[in-house]
């Protein structure tokens, strides 16, 4: 069964810094999709960022940047020049790349953003 | 296009009481998600839809479950004979068929607590 883990509970950043969020997870697939999540305090989730996993290159979404390690099973998520509204809670999420569309997330990790 | 709408927001019930979700996907979304998110996890999902047919249910999903979605528009959650576990947020999101890669809109959420 596939498994993913985000073993930070809580990060912090000072506003203008950069932050590193982790995730690691555990599959037999090789074909499949990485997401990142946040949900602020009013609960919507809202998708950051998504990698495919046959795509090396990793993905960007302005401030927003991926670490992608096939091999190691790690997907890390960077928030360059972090801002107050960047405060949430971050999911990373796994899917694979057929014959479902389950998506299976992690527990979160909260960020704290401090001006 | 006003996004997901789940109704109610909130919902207080006592044990042993039935209670009714709603979703109303993005209109031109024909796939629905339910997904159930308890205090400090991330979400897990129930089950899915494409049009009115379910495709998947997860074992989370008891025979007190009941998740349809008729004509293939708005879906609704029905939970018999609640339990003091069953208190939780649950969320709905949708994608259209072709873009379920890309992950998906969610709703605010309902959410349920069982007293």
């Amino acid at each position: 069964a596939q498994t993913v883990t985000q073993s930070q509970p809580e990060m912090s950043v000072q506003e203008a810094e950069t932050v590193t969020l982790s995730c690691t997870y555990d599959t037999s697939e090789s074909d499949y999709y990485l997401f990142w999540y946040k949900q602020p305090p009013s609960r919507q989730m809202i998708l950051v960022i998504r990698q495919e996993a046959y795509k090396q290159q990793n993905a960007t979404e302005n401030r927003f940047s991926v670490n992608f390690q096939k091999a190691a099973k790690s997907f890390s998520l960077k928030i360059s020049d972090s801002q107050l509204g960047d405060a949430a809670m971050y999911f990373c999420a796994y899917r694979r790349s057929y014959n479902t569309d389950k998506l299976i997330f992690g527990t979160g990790t909260r960020l704290q953003v401090f001006p | 296009d006003t996004g997901v709408s789940q109704n109610p927001r909130h919902k207080i019930t006592k044990r042993g009481q039935n209670v009714t979700f709603r979703c109303d996907p993005i209109s031109e979304h024909n796939r629905l998600y339910w997904y159930r998110q308890t205090l400090g996890q991330g979400p897990e999902f129930l089950t899915y839809f494409q049009n009115e047919a379910q495709l998947e249910k997860s074992r989370l999903l008891s025979d007190r479950f009941s998740a349809e979605r008729p004509k293939g528009s708005f879906s609704t959650l029905e939970i018999q004979r609640t339990e003091q576990g069953d208190s939780a947020m649950y969320l709905c999101a949708s994608s259209a068929d072709r873009r379920s890669q890309y992950g998906y809109t969610f709703g605010s959420g309902t959410r349920l607590t069982v007293v």
